[in-house]
């Protein structure tokens, strides 16, 4: 069975302040995907990364980090100096095997001024 | 140039009544898929197609039909609307197993269900 589980719900933060949204996952399949979706007030769905089980290295992008350790499964999101425009749902989500997203609950982070 | 789109936006509708949401993309994705996101904001996976074969379908209720006329379109026909479809919809689709971009799904604007 493929679990992903986001245990914070909801984050408040100031704005420049940094902040890890956490993500643990489970599965038996030895090659699978793990993904970051952002959810904005509006609506979409918008992607942030993949990383394939293969792949530990730590990625950066602008004011976005992922860390993924396999050893304690988990897929980290971390955003620095954080904005408000960053207040958004974050998803993270698992595909093993299967083509399919197994989405965990989603943290809302609200970022205030 | 959108990616994937989805119509209606918002549908309201009252119990009982049948009504289809349709979603296209212009990617040249082989595969598609359909998500409800509950109240909660709790996002599961419904159907999903690879090049219109039904790959992926998970425990919804029959009244639920997914079609599939060509690899570009994937349609959600709901039969009977009760109170608990109220949700969003959202489609997406993603290159398939073929491709070194698999997995990546790409989502649509999503539909808002309300039944009534």
């Amino acid at each position: 069975a493929q679990k992903v589980t986001q245990a914070q719900t909801e984050i408040s933060v100031v704005e420049k302040e940094d902040v890890t949204l956490d993500c643990v996952y489970e599965t038996r399949d030895t090659t699978y995907y793990l993904f970051w979706y952002k959810q904005p007030p509006s609506g979409e769905l918008v992607f942030l990364i993949r990383r394939n089980s293969f792949d530990e290295q730590n990625e950066i992008s602008g004011r976005y980090s992922w860390n993924f350790q396999k050893s304690t499964s988990s897929f980290n999101f971390t955003i620095t100096a954080s904005q408000v425009v960053d207040s958004a749902v974050y998803f993270c989500a698992l595909r093993g095997r299967l083509q399919k997203l197994v989405f965990g609950t989603g943290t809302r982070l609200l970022v205030s001024p | 140039d959108t990616a994937v789109s989805q119509t209606p936006k918002y549908l309201v509708t009252q119990m009982g009544n049948d009504k289809s949401i349709k979603c296209e993309q212009n990617l040249g994705h082989d595969t598609m898929y359909w998500y409800k996101q509950d109240s909660k904001k709790f996002l599961k996976i419904m159907f999903s197609y690879n090049n219109k074969e039904l790959i992926i379908n998970e425990t919804v209720p029959n009244r639920f039909s997914p079609k599939s006329p060509d690899k570009a379109h994937l349609n959600l026909h709901i039969n009977s609307l009760e109170l608990g479809d109220s949700a969003v919809y959202f489609c997406a689709s993603s290159q398939g197993q073929t491709s070194g971009r698999a997995d990546e799904q790409f989502f649509g604007p999503g539909t808002r269900l309300t039944v009534l």
